[in-house]
């Protein structure tokens, strides 16, 4: 079946523009995760949904980042006032209930670039 | 708060070599501990895992084995091989939460 899969692939803006990156899970997957991933650095966590609520939000950085998942399934991330230093790739992940031991599965990524 | 330490790459083997790349971790109580593949121009995807004390995780000729004694959590392969070449992630999942904390990530060449 498919997997999580993101878009854009690629995101180009300049410093101080708001943005929204994509996220569609597997298919009946109720828990979806943010991270984000700077070059040479592992994943950095920022938001998990469980359904449609946000149950962690605590990896977001500021309140420029907000996260949505208004139907328990795509999810959108939003950055405001977009700053350079937010250039990173975002994933999003998905896991079948969200459980310690469920296997989070990764999308491919968006890569974001703040001129 | 939780955390985990790899060693530093690059990590450059010659094709049928011995793999160790470290992983050491802290936290409290009893974390899942998980191995993270990214080949070139991929996805992150699983690898292996180990949800107790003494548990070894395997897949693809890869084991690690959770010690808790030593909080650590080394991934080992017998025989490399040029397909293996990629960056390896170590993390692990506390009991507390759902989110995962990775490492920084190990990059492994493996020359012909």
């Amino acid at each position: 079946g498919a997997g999580v899969s993101q878009t854009p692939s690629n995101k180009v803006t300049e410093k101080g523009k708001y943005v929204e990156l994509r996220c569609d899970p597997i298919s009946g997957h109720t828990a979806l995760y943010w991270y984000r991933q700077s070059l040479g650095q592992g994943p950095e966590f920022l938001i998990y949904f469980q359904g449609t609520g946000a149950a962690d939000d605590s990896g977001l950085p500021n309140d420029r980042f907000f996260a949505v998942r208004p139907e328990g399934s795509v999810s959108t991330l939003k950055i405001q006032r977009t700053e350079r230093g937010d250039s990173a790739v975002y994933l999003c992940a998905s896991s079948r209930a969200g459980g310690l031991i469920d296997e989070q599965f990764f999308g491919p990524g968006t890569r974001l670039t703040v001129l | 708060g939780d955390s985990v330490t790899q060693m530093e790459g690059p990590v450059t083997l010659s094709e049928e070599a011995f793999l160790t790349i470290n992983c050491t971790y802290t936290a409290t109580g009893y974390p899942s501990l998980f191995w993270y593949v990214q080949y070139p121009g991929e996805g992150l995807q699983l690898l292996l895992k180990a949800t107790k004390a003494d548990d070894k995780g395997s897949n693809k000729g890869f084991e690690a084995t959770y010690r808790k004694e030593t909080t650590s959590f080394h991934l080992e392969k017998g025989s490399v091989q040029v397909s293996d070449s990629a960056v390896y992630f170590c993390a692990l999942r506390g009991t507390g939460g759902f989110k995962t904390i990775f490492g920084a990530g190990t990059r492994l060449f493996v020359k012909a």
